[in-house]
């Protein structure tokens, strides 16, 4: 078991700019899920994946971002034409199917700076 | 709606002193997990602990323990001879079926315990 990945650790790019990043999730979990956190903040959901299907997404993800999982194993997270408002650090947790309520395991997640 | 609020927003102890971090919960579901998340200045979501609705029996691990009311709406967590290794943002967090299994995260509270 080598936990959730994400790369890269740290992304600093300039506002307009569009952005990818990758998660690789627990091997064996086929849930897949994204979220936000601000300073001093929770996280917030964002969206969340069962194997390649994306059954959930919050309000908080706008047109400029978009999540896939095309083969049901790892994920991207783009975020287009980045604004100051989208710093954040964006974390990517997996669980098992297991009636909904497995825990959650987190990745280091992903720094993002918007200059 | 699902909203978790964790009152303390940061404590302040003294090795070797017990703690207890606050959370109150509010959802309409009956059933729904409540879990406890610690986050170190490594960044990394570290699970604790999850518990369902059905369950109100305390739990003990260790030096943690868990405090489970629904009459209150709360699931507090308390750390007893806290160690300096303690010391980092713990979240309580919330899923329900109605939620798409996403976390509904409190604030957090920043726990630091000072040798």
């Amino acid at each position: 078991d080598t936990g959730v990945s994400q790369n890269p650790r740290h992304k600093i790019t300039k506002r307009g700019q569009n952005v990818t990043f990758r998660c690789d999730p627990i091997s064996e979990h086929n849930r897949l899920y994204w979220y936000r956190q601000t300073l001093g903040q929770g996280p917030e959901f964002l969206t969340y994946f069962q194997n390649e299907a994306q059954l959930e997404k919050s309000r908080l993800l706008s047109d400029r971002f978009s999540a896939e999982r095309p083969k049901g194993s790892f994920s991207t997270l783009e975020i287009q034409r980045t604004e100051q408002g989208d710093s954040a650090m964006y974390l990517c947790a997996s669980s098992p199917a297991g009636g909904g309520f497995e825990p959650q395991h987190f990745g280091d997640g992903t720094r993002l700076s918007i200059l | 709606a699902q909203k978790v609020t964790q009152a303390q927003t940061e404590i302040s102890v003294v090795e070797k002193e017990d703690v207890t971090l606050d959370c109150v919960y509010e959802t309409r579901d009956t059933t729904y997990y409540l879990f406890w998340y610690k986050q170190p200045p490594s960044g990394e979501l570290v699970f604790l602990i999850r518990r369902n609705s059905f369950d109100e029996q305390n739990e003990i691990s260790g030096r943690y323990s868990w405090n489970f009311q629904k009459s209150t709406s709360s699931f507090n967590f308390t750390i007893t001879a806290s160690q300096v290794v303690d010391s980092a943002v713990y979240f309580c967090a919330l899923s329900t079926n109605n939620a798409g299994n996403m976390l509904t995260f409190g604030g957090g509270t920043r726990l630091m315990v000072k040798p």
